[in-house]
């Protein structure tokens, strides 16, 4: 238990849908990550936020859309997917200070896109 | 360009020792991190390296050594639920976080 809720778990979408990934975390951070885990691949980073602000969007097709509505709360909304999207969207948050500033991972939304 | 290696799989024997190498080139150097994760998991965080030496925690230990761009975590008495994925990471000047691909460590017994 890292503190990182995802749900849901596991999503199969097709081409068409619209559908929403959620992310919370009961840890009091203030930074919320989206990233991209393909097999064999390194991790890809797509958003941050910090307290609730977008600082970063990583080159990240439109068609992903992230929500900040507060601290706790991160989604991202996918619309027109492709299969190439397939992946696990991990969510992760980091507190604001501290010396070391590690990620707190949620286990992530297995997407599959028909 | 930035870039993180380490080895894709590595399998060893339960009890035995195990080093997983990293090696790095990236702009600038603000620590280097590794993290564990079990298949379907989050990954979790294991060690962070900011100094040249050795950290250790444990069974695991990890080592810097920043001149050489190169980092490894050594795990000690291998247990079977030590099979898992091994993330690195370094943070560049800039701060943000470059991964490797992560290494599949197999424990057979």
């Amino acid at each position: 238990e890292t503190g990182v809720t995802q749900t849901p778990r596991h999503l199969v979408m097709g081409m068409t849908n619209k559908k929403s990934l959620k992310c919370e975390q009961h840890l009091g951070h203030n930074a919320m990550y989206w990233y991209k885990q393909s097999a064999k691949k390194p991790l890809e980073l797509m958003f941050v936020y910090n307290f609730k602000e977008q600082t970063e969007n990583n080159s990240v097709p439109s068609r992903f859309s992230p929500e900040c509505p507060n601290s706790s709360h991160l989604f991202l909304h996918l619309h027109t997917l492709q299969p190439e999207d397939s992946a696990l969207y991990l969510c992760a948050s980091r507190p604001a200070g501290g010396e070391v500033g590690e990620l707190f991972f949620g286990e992530g939304s297995r997407l599959t896109v028909l | 360009g930035q870039n993180i290696d380490q080895p894709t799989e590595m399998t060893a024997t339960e009890g035995a020792i195990v080093q997983i190498n990293c090696t790095y080139q990236t702009s600038g150097f603000n620590g280097l991190f590794w993290y564990q994760q079990h298949a379907g998991e989050a990954p979790t965080f294991l060690s962070y390296n900011v100094l040249d030496g050795l950290e250790e925690k444990g069974r695991f230990s990890s080592f810097l050594s920043r001149s050489k761009g190169y980092s490894y975590l050594l795990l000690k008495e291998l247990q079977m639920k030590d099979s898992a994925s091994y993330l690195c990471a370094v943070r560049d000047s800039n701060y943000q976080l470059i991964w490797g691909a992560g290494t599949k460590l197999i424990i057979k017994p």
